[in-house]
């Protein structure tokens, strides 16, 4: 298994702003991810961090807004830009070296005033 | 469009009883189906994998059923403990490595 750790755990932001979350994971791992969980909601997948490219978005998420990079096979940072209080939310990042079983970080919750 | 469903309802048992959580899914072929729990304040820690070609799976008080006829998947805790209060979601694979959440169910066991 993988443990996985995320700074900041919680910050309030103002309006137009950007905040970066690191996540640094304890081994080498093939897979990371971004999630976004909403107050009692799903977790909805953000995007795939990709060792040495550029990220995978899913629909509705776009590279300018969530910039994220990937330099080595245990850390990525997520950075959500020119942040308005729809971004409120908790940020988590997940890895997996296989197919199956994700291993979450304890998530950010961001507040955005 | 692809839809994922958990038991609306938080669920409230007595301690000592069985748990059971309910994920009906849409428009997807999973080949496989995940439980997690997630405690407040914390990221979801893998519970259960089932496969699309095995019905039943164990893991000490936890049992999972997978009917990809009925595109649904039961989640059992049987003697139920204080200590499993919490959400339980399920998740779908997507494709490749991507998974799928539901929203969750939160359970609560009584003392």
């Amino acid at each position: 298994s993988a443990v996985i750790s995320q700074k900041p755990s919680r910050d309030i932001c103002q309006r137009g702003t950007s905040l970066t979350i690191q996540c640094q994971v304890d081994s080498q791992v093939t897979m990371m991810f971004w999630y976004r969980q909403q107050p009692g909601q799903s977790l909805t997948l953000i995007a795939t961090a990709n060792q040495g490219s550029e990220a995978t978005y899913e629909s509705g998420f776009v590279i300018d807004k969530f910039p994220i990079s990937r330099p080595n096979l245990t850390f990525s940072t997520l950075t959500v830009s020119n942040l308005s209080p729809e971004d409120s939310s908790i940020y988590l990042c997940s890895a997996t070296d296989r197919v199956y079983e994700q291993y979450f970080g304890p998530g950010t919750r961001l507040t955005v005033t | 469009s692809q839809k994922i469903e958990q038991n609306s309802e938080a669920l409230n048992i007595q301690e000592g009883k069985t748990a059971t959580l309910t994920c009906n899914y849409t428009n997807y072929s999973p080949a496989y189906l995940q439980w997690y729990r997630q405690d407040p304040g914390r990221g979801p820690v893998f519970l259960l994998l089932i496969r699309e070609n095995e019905k039943e799976k164990r893991k000490e008080r936890l049992k999972v059923t997978f009917d990809t006829t009925l595109k649904q998947s039961l989640f059992h805790i049987t003697a139920s403990q204080p200590a499993d209060s919490a959400t339980y979601l399920c998740a779908l694979d997507a494709s490749h490595y991507k998974l799928s959440f539901g929203a969750g169910t939160t359970v609560t066991v009584r003392a």
